[in-house]
Protein backbone atom coordinates (compact mmCIF):
# COMPACT_ATOMS: atom_id res chain seq x y z
CA UNK A 1 0.00 0.00 0.00
CA UNK A 2 1.16 3.72 -0.38
CA UNK A 3 2.03 5.59 2.67
CA UNK A 4 -0.63 7.86 2.98
CA UNK A 5 -1.71 8.23 6.69
CA UNK A 6 -4.79 10.58 7.44
CA UNK A 7 -4.94 12.57 10.72
CA UNK A 8 -7.40 13.02 12.74
CA UNK A 9 -8.99 9.77 11.42
CA UNK A 10 -12.59 10.91 12.93
CA UNK A 11 -13.45 14.47 14.25
CA UNK A 12 -16.63 15.79 16.00
CA UNK A 13 -16.64 19.75 16.17
CA UNK A 14 -19.44 22.36 16.65
CA UNK A 15 -20.58 25.14 13.95
CA UNK A 16 -18.30 28.24 13.56
CA UNK A 17 -15.26 26.08 14.87
CA UNK A 18 -11.77 25.98 12.65
CA UNK A 19 -10.67 22.62 11.64
CA UNK A 20 -7.71 21.09 10.50
CA UNK A 21 -7.18 18.20 8.53
CA UNK A 22 -3.92 16.72 7.70
CA UNK A 23 -2.96 14.21 4.62
CA UNK A 24 0.85 12.76 4.82
CA UNK A 25 3.07 10.65 2.29
CA UNK A 26 6.17 9.03 2.13
CA UNK A 27 5.88 8.50 -1.62
CA UNK A 28 7.46 11.70 -2.53
CA UNK A 29 4.87 11.96 -5.21
CA UNK A 30 4.42 15.59 -6.58
CA UNK A 31 0.22 16.12 -6.83
CA UNK A 32 -2.30 15.20 -3.74
CA UNK A 33 -5.58 16.13 -3.53
CA UNK A 34 -8.70 16.70 -1.30
CA UNK A 35 -11.71 15.50 -1.81
CA UNK A 36 -15.24 15.12 -0.22
CA UNK A 37 -17.22 11.62 -0.37
CA UNK A 38 -21.24 12.03 0.49
CA UNK A 39 -23.77 10.12 -0.16
CA UNK A 40 -25.45 10.30 -3.65
CA UNK A 41 -22.33 12.30 -4.91
CA UNK A 42 -19.33 10.01 -5.30
CA UNK A 43 -16.18 11.71 -4.34
CA UNK A 44 -15.82 15.85 -5.35
CA UNK A 45 -12.24 17.32 -5.82
CA UNK A 46 -11.67 20.39 -3.30
CA UNK A 47 -8.18 21.27 -3.59
CA UNK A 48 -5.43 20.25 -5.39
CA UNK A 49 -1.33 20.71 -5.25
CA UNK A 50 0.73 20.44 -7.40
CA UNK A 51 3.74 20.95 -6.18
CA UNK A 52 5.41 23.19 -2.71
CA UNK A 53 3.20 26.13 -2.14
CA UNK A 54 1.01 25.04 -5.32
CA UNK A 55 -2.62 24.91 -5.02
CA UNK A 56 -5.67 25.22 -6.93
CA UNK A 57 -9.14 24.94 -6.56
CA UNK A 58 -11.25 21.83 -7.61
CA UNK A 59 -15.19 21.20 -7.99
CA UNK A 60 -16.29 22.24 -4.78
CA UNK A 61 -13.72 24.42 -2.93
CA UNK A 62 -15.83 27.28 -0.96
CA UNK A 63 -15.65 26.95 2.46
CA UNK A 64 -11.89 25.49 2.28
CA UNK A 65 -8.37 26.18 2.35
CA UNK A 66 -5.26 24.41 1.76
CA UNK A 67 -1.42 24.73 2.38
CA UNK A 68 1.18 22.61 1.36
CA UNK A 69 4.75 23.81 2.68
CA UNK A 70 6.39 20.03 2.41
CA UNK A 71 6.17 17.52 -0.08
CA UNK A 72 4.69 15.24 2.13
CA UNK A 73 2.39 16.84 3.68
CA UNK A 74 -0.77 18.73 2.27
CA UNK A 75 -3.22 20.08 4.97
CA UNK A 76 -6.61 21.08 4.04
CA UNK A 77 -8.57 23.95 6.97
CA UNK A 78 -11.98 24.45 7.17
CA UNK A 79 -12.19 28.38 8.57
CA UNK A 80 -15.10 27.96 10.48
CA UNK A 81 -17.54 24.56 9.97
CA UNK A 82 -20.63 24.11 8.51
CA UNK A 83 -23.22 21.20 9.24
CA UNK A 84 -23.32 21.09 5.18
CA UNK A 85 -18.87 19.62 5.50
CA UNK A 86 -20.03 16.75 7.55
CA UNK A 87 -18.68 14.34 5.43
CA UNK A 88 -15.40 11.67 4.70
CA UNK A 89 -12.49 13.74 3.36
CA UNK A 90 -9.86 11.32 1.40
CA UNK A 91 -6.08 12.47 0.71
CA UNK A 92 -5.13 11.04 -2.82
CA UNK A 93 -1.46 11.47 -4.50
CA UNK A 94 -0.17 10.71 -7.58
CA UNK A 95 2.82 10.98 -9.79
CA UNK A 96 1.80 12.19 -12.78
CA UNK A 97 -1.43 13.97 -13.78
CA UNK A 98 -3.14 14.71 -17.11
CA UNK A 99 -3.20 13.53 -20.14
CA UNK A 100 -4.05 10.10 -21.11
CA UNK A 101 -0.81 8.76 -22.25
CA UNK A 102 0.89 9.77 -18.64
CA UNK A 103 -1.66 9.56 -16.39
CA UNK A 104 -1.07 7.50 -12.86
CA UNK A 105 -2.82 6.32 -10.58
CA UNK A 106 -4.48 8.07 -7.80
CA UNK A 107 -3.70 6.55 -4.12
CA UNK A 108 -5.88 7.20 -1.52
CA UNK A 109 -5.49 7.68 2.29
CA UNK A 110 -7.94 6.44 4.50
CA UNK A 111 -10.16 9.00 4.91
CA UNK A 112 -11.40 11.41 7.73
CA UNK A 113 -14.91 11.17 9.14
CA UNK A 114 -15.70 14.40 10.28
CA UNK A 115 -18.73 15.34 11.72
CA UNK A 116 -20.33 19.06 12.63
CA UNK A 117 -22.92 19.27 14.79
CA UNK B 1 -27.08 16.37 -15.68
CA UNK B 2 -23.94 14.82 -13.89
CA UNK B 3 -21.08 14.22 -15.37
CA UNK B 4 -20.18 10.39 -15.04
CA UNK B 5 -23.67 8.29 -14.31
CA UNK B 6 -23.90 5.14 -12.41
CA UNK B 7 -26.76 3.37 -11.14
CA UNK B 8 -26.01 3.20 -7.80
CA UNK B 9 -27.79 -0.41 -7.51
CA UNK B 10 -27.29 -2.26 -5.13
CA UNK B 11 -26.77 -4.67 -7.39
CA UNK B 12 -27.63 -8.65 -5.27
CA UNK B 13 -26.48 -11.42 -7.60
CA UNK B 14 -25.98 -15.13 -6.22
CA UNK B 15 -22.04 -16.66 -5.99
CA UNK B 16 -20.88 -17.49 -9.34
CA UNK B 17 -23.28 -15.36 -11.46
CA UNK B 18 -21.86 -12.96 -14.14
CA UNK B 19 -22.54 -9.22 -14.02
CA UNK B 20 -22.52 -6.00 -15.75
CA UNK B 21 -22.05 -2.50 -14.84
CA UNK B 22 -22.60 0.42 -16.96
CA UNK B 23 -21.72 4.10 -16.63
CA UNK B 24 -21.98 7.17 -18.92
CA UNK B 25 -20.22 10.42 -19.57
CA UNK B 26 -21.29 13.64 -20.84
CA UNK B 27 -18.06 15.00 -21.81
CA UNK B 28 -16.95 14.08 -25.10
CA UNK B 29 -13.62 15.43 -24.73
CA UNK B 30 -12.84 12.95 -22.14
CA UNK B 31 -9.68 10.80 -22.29
CA UNK B 32 -9.04 8.42 -19.93
CA UNK B 33 -11.05 5.72 -17.93
CA UNK B 34 -10.99 3.36 -14.89
CA UNK B 35 -12.92 1.81 -12.46
CA UNK B 36 -11.98 1.85 -8.55
CA UNK B 37 -13.22 -0.42 -5.89
CA UNK B 38 -14.00 0.54 -3.02
CA UNK B 39 -15.24 -1.50 0.05
CA UNK B 40 -17.35 -0.35 2.82
CA UNK B 41 -15.71 2.25 5.13
CA UNK B 42 -12.15 2.08 3.24
CA UNK B 43 -10.76 4.33 0.60
CA UNK B 44 -10.74 3.56 -3.05
CA UNK B 45 -8.35 1.47 -5.11
CA UNK B 46 -7.72 0.97 -8.78
CA UNK B 47 -9.04 -1.70 -10.04
CA UNK B 48 -8.60 -1.26 -13.76
CA UNK B 49 -8.01 1.16 -16.68
CA UNK B 50 -10.27 0.97 -19.30
CA UNK B 51 -8.72 1.39 -23.08
CA UNK B 52 -10.84 1.88 -26.32
CA UNK B 53 -9.87 -1.68 -27.31
CA UNK B 54 -11.39 -3.21 -24.03
CA UNK B 55 -9.21 -4.95 -21.64
CA UNK B 56 -9.49 -7.97 -19.34
CA UNK B 57 -8.09 -8.64 -16.22
CA UNK B 58 -8.65 -12.71 -14.83
CA UNK B 59 -12.33 -12.50 -14.03
CA UNK B 60 -13.03 -8.53 -15.02
CA UNK B 61 -13.51 -7.21 -18.36
CA UNK B 62 -13.76 -3.59 -19.46
CA UNK B 63 -14.98 -2.09 -22.40
CA UNK B 64 -15.10 1.47 -23.60
CA UNK B 65 -17.42 2.66 -26.18
CA UNK B 66 -16.74 6.04 -27.20
CA UNK B 67 -19.53 6.85 -30.02
CA UNK B 68 -22.13 6.35 -26.84
CA UNK B 69 -20.22 7.12 -24.14
CA UNK B 70 -20.24 4.56 -22.11
CA UNK B 71 -17.80 2.53 -20.21
CA UNK B 72 -18.75 -0.75 -18.94
CA UNK B 73 -17.41 -3.69 -16.71
CA UNK B 74 -18.15 -7.20 -16.85
CA UNK B 75 -17.31 -9.29 -13.78
CA UNK B 76 -17.34 -13.41 -14.11
CA UNK B 77 -17.93 -15.90 -11.48
CA UNK B 78 -18.79 -13.43 -9.10
CA UNK B 79 -17.25 -14.11 -5.60
CA UNK B 80 -18.63 -13.50 -1.76
CA UNK B 81 -14.93 -11.16 -2.16
CA UNK B 82 -16.21 -9.29 -5.27
CA UNK B 83 -19.03 -7.37 -2.74
CA UNK B 84 -18.41 -3.50 -2.87
CA UNK B 85 -18.88 -0.22 -4.98
CA UNK B 86 -17.46 0.34 -8.33
CA UNK B 87 -16.60 3.57 -8.80
CA UNK B 88 -16.63 4.87 -12.75
CA UNK B 89 -13.95 7.29 -12.88
CA UNK B 90 -12.79 9.27 -16.21
CA UNK B 91 -9.87 11.79 -16.32
CA UNK B 92 -11.90 14.95 -17.87
CA UNK B 93 -10.62 16.65 -21.14
CA UNK B 94 -11.54 20.10 -20.17
CA UNK B 95 -10.05 20.42 -16.36
CA UNK B 96 -7.28 17.20 -16.30
CA UNK B 97 -8.86 15.78 -13.01
CA UNK B 98 -10.85 12.89 -12.28
CA UNK B 99 -14.39 13.11 -12.06
CA UNK B 100 -15.89 9.79 -9.92
CA UNK B 101 -19.32 8.57 -10.51
CA UNK B 102 -21.00 7.63 -7.37
CA UNK B 103 -20.57 4.11 -7.57
CA UNK B 104 -22.66 1.03 -7.94
CA UNK B 105 -22.83 -1.64 -5.03
CA UNK B 106 -22.54 -5.41 -5.40
CA UNK B 107 -23.57 -7.71 -3.57
CA UNK B 108 -22.51 -11.17 -3.54
CA UNK B 109 -24.53 -13.59 -1.87
CA UNK B 110 -23.95 -17.00 -1.08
Amino acid sequence: DAGITQSPRHKVTETGTPVTLRCHQTENHRYMYWYRQDPGHGLRLIHYSYGVKDTDKGEVSDGYSVSRSKTEDFLLTLESATSSQTSVYFCAISDLSGGSSSYNEQFFGPGTRLTVL
Amino acid sequence: RKEVEQDPGPFNVPEGATVAFNCTYSNSASQSFFWYRQDCRKEPKLLMSVYSSGNEDGRFTAQLNRASQYISLLIRDSKLSDSATYLCVVLSGNTGKLIFGQGTTLQVKP
